[in-house]
């Protein structure tokens, strides 16, 4: 089945630094998803991508739709202590009226203030 | 608008009892989830189902069954719970969204076997 690589699996950055994280398919989704999970909680959608080469902005958060198709960028700027935990990308596949999920490992982030 | 929602939130069982974990969507998805998080790990997919009357089996289905009720509703069964089932449950739905593709969460079920 399809799979979803996600990196890196975990940060440790300084308050105020920019991160990076990225997720790459072993096949072509049509519907990109970032969440983010905070300790005790569910994962919350972030950033929704629906466009090969789409840049979409939500306040600090950059997300990058790959044009393969097959990859997808999350970008963080200036973080805060409150951006730690763990950031999942997901892929979701349409077959006929369903959709499908796939997930990636996630990347646990920690802020030193 | 309720999203995903999930009971209960915590519960704790003795080895070898049984328990439903219920989850409810009111967004008109097709497809849902179940899905395990153990500590300092990621989303192990248990269950899914592409449509109501359908259900496939996940990375991770022994020890548990499922049951789609509806289209609103997917059930997560234990039916002789194991300390191994110690972990936090969470259902998923997903489906188009006022036009769009999209995926929600509920809040979990943090589950204890002892």
């Amino acid at each position: 089945g399809q799979q979803l690589n996600q990196s890196p699996q975990s940060m440790f950055i300084q308050e105020g630094e920019d991160v990076s994280m990225n997720c790459t398919s072993s096949s072509i989704f049509n519907t990109w998803l970032w969440y983010k999970q905070d300790p005790g909680e569910g994962p919350v959608l972030l950033i929704a991508l629906y466009k090969a080469g789409e840049l979409t902005s939500n306040g600090r958060l950059t997300a990058q739709f790959g044009i393969t198709r097959k990859d997808s960028f999350l970008n963080i700027s200036a973080s805060i202590p409150s951006d730690v935990g763990i950031y999942f990308c997901a892929g979701l596949d349409r077959g006929g009226s369903n959709y499908k999920l796939t997930f990636g490992k996630g990347t646990l982030l920690t802020v030193n203030p | 608008n309720a999203g995903v929602t999930q009971t209960p939130k915590f519960q704790v069982l003795k080895t070898g009892q049984s328990m439903t974990l219920q989850c409810a969507q009111d967004m008109n998805h097709n497809s849902m989830y179940w899905y395990r998080q153990d500590p300092g790990m990621g989303l192990r997919l248990i269950y899914y189902s592409a449509s109501e009357g359908t259900t496939d089996k996940g990375e991770v289905p022994n020890g548990y069954n499922v049951s789609r009720l509806n289209k609103r509703e997917f059930s997560l069964r234990l039916e002789s719970a194991a300390p191994s089932q110690t972990s936090v449950y969470f259902c998923a739905s997903s489906g188009r969204d006022r036009g769009a593709p999209l995926a929600f969460f509920g809040q979990g079920t943090r589950l204890t076997v002892v």
